[in-house]
């Protein structure tokens, strides 16, 4: 089972930013969060991840709280080609396969 | 640097029909995965390969999946005899190895839709 839980669905609008939330309340001392997407049925495209320090890249921003039990992603201006599944995984070490859930469905409207 | 690269895109092929993917990492990547998705379910590992040597099969459902990775680049998954279950989308990934870091980034390739009729 997934570590992690998040909304079903969101809506964003075109030009605003998205974000994300992510539950992990079971999140070990030594586990990363890792955000992908899906975009239609394309395989799932590596966004962003970190361990306790939020982080940003050309795509997008990662908020971990302090506790470390929960995590935002944060589209700073959604685009309609932002539309997609996002999911949020917990990874503990080097090797070890991914746990997927649901995900989030962000639908950026015009 | 090309990504993952999946061979071939779409395949349909009747129960009992044997069907061979393929999965070519990115280049230099020790380590290589394969996921897949069933309709309406979530997308499932299935199998870890480090270099040539798989590290983890445990999401493998049954006899019926062969994987290899000869020489430790490219992997084929073997489905025989395929089953109506088997249909769905399925994922490889690579990443590079865990010498010096503590985790890695997995890159996906696009994924090869398998329809068993």
């Amino acid at each position: 089972d997934a570590k992690t839980t998040q909304p079903t669905s969101m809506d964003c609008a075109e030009g605003r930013a998205a974000n994300l939330p992510c539950n992990h309340s079971t999140i070990s001392g030594n586990e990363y969060v890792y955000w992908y997407r899906q975009i239609h049925s394309q395989g799932p495209q590596y966004i962003i991840h970190g361990l306790k320090n939020n982080e940003t890249n050309e795509m997008a921003s990662l908020i971990i709280t302090e506790d470390r039990k929960s995590s935002t992603l944060i589209l700073p201006h959604a685009t309609l080609r932002d539309t997609a599944v996002y999911y949020c995984i917990v990874v503990a070490f080097y090797g070890q396969n991914f746990v997927f859930g649901p995900g989030t469905r962000l639908s950026v409207l015009p | 640097e090309a990504g993952v690269t999946q061979f071939p895109s779409h395949s349909v092929i009747e129960k009992g029909q044997t069907v061979t993917l393929r999965c070519d990492p990115i280049s230099g990547h020790d380590n290589l995965y394969w996921y897949r998705r069933v309709m309406g379910k979530e997308i499932k590992f299935l199998l870890h390969f480090v270099k040539e040597s798989k590290q983890d099969e445990s999401g493998m459902p049954n006899n019926r999946f062969l994987a290899e990775r000869t020489g430790g680049t490219y992997s084929t998954l073997k489905v025989q005899p395929a089953e109506l279950e088997d249909s769905g989308v399925y994922f490889c990934a690579s990443s590079q190895s865990g010498l010096v870091k503590r985790t890695d980034t997995q890159y996906f390739g696009p994924g090869t839709r398998l329809t068993v009729l």
